[in-house]
C-alpha cells in the first residue's frame, strides 16, 4: 500500500524568502502525486501534479516541484513567498485500485509567513 | 467556485439529531468522496462511491449513513451523533478509470459541530 510522509508539520518563513515543503512517499510502482493547498475553512485546491516526463513540475500560484525517484521525495518549492500564501499543504500519492482512482493522502504541513 | 458544491456550509446539530449533508458536481466525474478532517489529524477517507456504487468503507460508525442516488450527487446522512465528530467533511469527486491523471477535486466542506 502505498503511503506518504510529511515531516514538517509548521514552518514558518519570512514574506519574500524561499519556500521549500518536504513530502516523501512510498510506492511499488511509478508514483502519481500531487501537491494541494487548502486555506482556512476551504477544501483542497490543486497546485500541482506528476506523472511521468520532466521531473520538475510547474503549478499555479509560482509553485514547482521536484521528483526525485532515488529519494522517494516530492518537493514544493517557492522562490518568494508571499503573505498570502499561508495555509496548509498536502502531498498525495495516487493510485489504481477496486475502489478506482485512490489518493493517499500526508498528514500537512502548515505554513506560516510572517511580514 | 471548485465545480464541487457541498451544502450547508456550516451545520450545528444535537446529538439526537437527524441531518444530512449534501455534495454535487457537474464535472463529468463518476467516482465521489466523502472524507473527514479533524483538527491536528491527517484527512481520513470515509466513503467511496465509483459508478454510484459504494466501493470502500474505511470502518465508519453506522451513525453516518452515505447515499449516491446518480454520479452527480451524494449525502451524508448523520444521527446520533457525538461531540467527537465535530470536524470538517470534505467531499471529492474525480473520473475513476485506468489512471488517476486528475487527482480530485473537492469542494468547500461543511464544518460540523455536534453539541
Amino acid at each position: 500500500a502505498q503511503s506518504v510522509t510529511q515531516p514538517d508539520i509548521h514552518i514558518t518563513v519570512s514574506e519574500g524568502a524561499s519556500l521549500e515543503l518536504r513530502c516523501n512517499y512510498s510506492y511499488g510502482a511509478t508514483p502519481y502525486l500531487f501537491w494541494y493547498v487548502q486555506s482556512p475553512g476551504q477544501g483542497l485546491q490543486l497546485l500541482l501534479k506528476y506523472f511521468s516526463g520532466d521531473t520538475l513540475v510547474q503549478g499555479i500560484k509560482g509553485f514547482e516541484a521536484e521528483f526525485k525517484r532515488s529519494q522517494s521525495s516530492f518537493n514544493l518549492r517557492k522562490p518568494s513567498v508571499h503573505w498570502s500564501d499561508a495555509a496548509e499543504y498536502f502531498c498525495a500519492v495516487g493510485a489504481i485500485n477496486n475502489a478506482g482512482n485512490m489518493l493517499t493522502f500526508g498528514g500537512g504541513t502548515r505554513l506560516m509567513v510572517k511580514p | 467556485e471548485t465545480g464541487v458544491t457541498q451544502t450547508p456550509r456550516h451545520l450545528v446539530m444535537g446529538m439526537t439529531n437527524k441531518k444530512s449533508l449534501k455534495c454535487e458536481q457537474h464535472l463529468g466525474h463518476n467516482a465521489m468522496y466523502w472524507y473527514k478532517q479533524s483538527a491536528k489529524k491527517p484527512l481520513e477517507l470515509m466513503f467511496v462511491y465509483s459508478l454510484e456504487e459504494r466501493v470502500e468503507n474505511n470502518s465508519v460508525p453506522s451513525r453516518f449513513s452515505p447515499e449516491c442516488p446518480n454520479s452527480s450527487h451524494l449525502f451524508l446522512h448523520l444521527h446520533t451523533l457525538q461531540p467527537e465528530d465535530s470536524a470538517l467533511y470534505l467531499c471529492a469527486s474525480s473520473r475513476s478509470g485506468t489512471q488517476p491523471l486528475y487527482g480530485y477535486t473537492f469542494g468547500s466542506g461543511t464544518r460540523l459541530t455536534v453539541v
